[in-house]
């Protein structure tokens, strides 16, 4: 059972250049984010989503796009990247509302 | 406006030193709050979810309590393998049902334990 996993693990862009983040979870949860920790602020949701073919913004979407064609699986993608853009990306899902999350090991972006 | 504060930023303990970590909330209608640990280049590892004021829970050399202001993580006799950054998340109620349950992290405490 590997849990939540994201593709890839590093990455550094180009200032411009665009690239698409992949998750995928095995464990049949309707609930998916996209989160970004960056030191001394915790982490923060960019985009999530509530079942298959939904998504929505949260509290930091402005330069990312997201999509969940299958329920397995959220991407997210940065259109234009920027240096403000450098951070650690995680993605999380959970089986309800209420319930915990889970986290994959996490995406670190560097945009020169 | 609903917030979490988690003191201290860093905490250095020997060995065997029983301590607390801290996690101050203030949230309209808390809907659970959740400890996770984080190791360095890791995802966060979920340890705990309370749900009421007065509920406990343990794990191992972890034990973590809820009041209705903040949520204390007592670590008692901590080995060298509980170093790790603790976080703590507040969930507030959904604004309407197609909506996410709004979590909001703490920035978290170093801890780490000396041999």
């Amino acid at each position: 059972n590997a849990g939540v996993t994201q593709t890839p693990k590093f990455r550094v862009l180009k200032t411009g250049q665009s690239m698409t983040l992949l998750c995928a979870q095995d464990m049949n949860h309707e609930y998916m984010y996209w989160y970004r920790q960056d030191p001394g602020m915790g982490l923060r949701l960019i985009h999530y989503s509530v079942g298959e073919g939904t998504t929505a913004k949260g509290e930091v979407p402005d330069g990312y796009n997201v999509s969940r064609l299958k329920k397995q699986n959220f991407l997210l993608g940065l259109e234009s990247a920027a240096p403000s853009q450098t951070s650690v990306y995680f993605c999380a899902s959970n089986l309800g509302a209420y319930t915990e999350a889970f986290f994959g090991q996490g995406t670190r972006l560097t945009v020169v | 406006e609903d917030q979490v504060t988690q003191s201290p930023e860093a905490l250095r303990l020997q060995e065997g030193e029983s301590s607390s970590l801290n996690c101050s909330y203030t949230v309209s209608g808390l809907r659970g709050l959740f400890w996770y640990r984080q190791d360095p280049g890791k995802g966060p590892e979920f340890l705990f979810t309370l749900y009421s004021a007065g509920e406990e829970k343990e794990k191992e050399r972890l034990k973590a309590t809820l009041t209705k202001k903040e949520s204390f993580l007592h670590i008692t006799a901590p080995k060298p393998e509980d170093s790790a950054t603790y976080l703590c998340a507040v969930q507030a109620p959904r604004l309407w049902s197609g909506a996410t349950n709004k979590l909001i992290f703490g920035t978290g405490t170093l801890l780490a334990v000396q041999p």
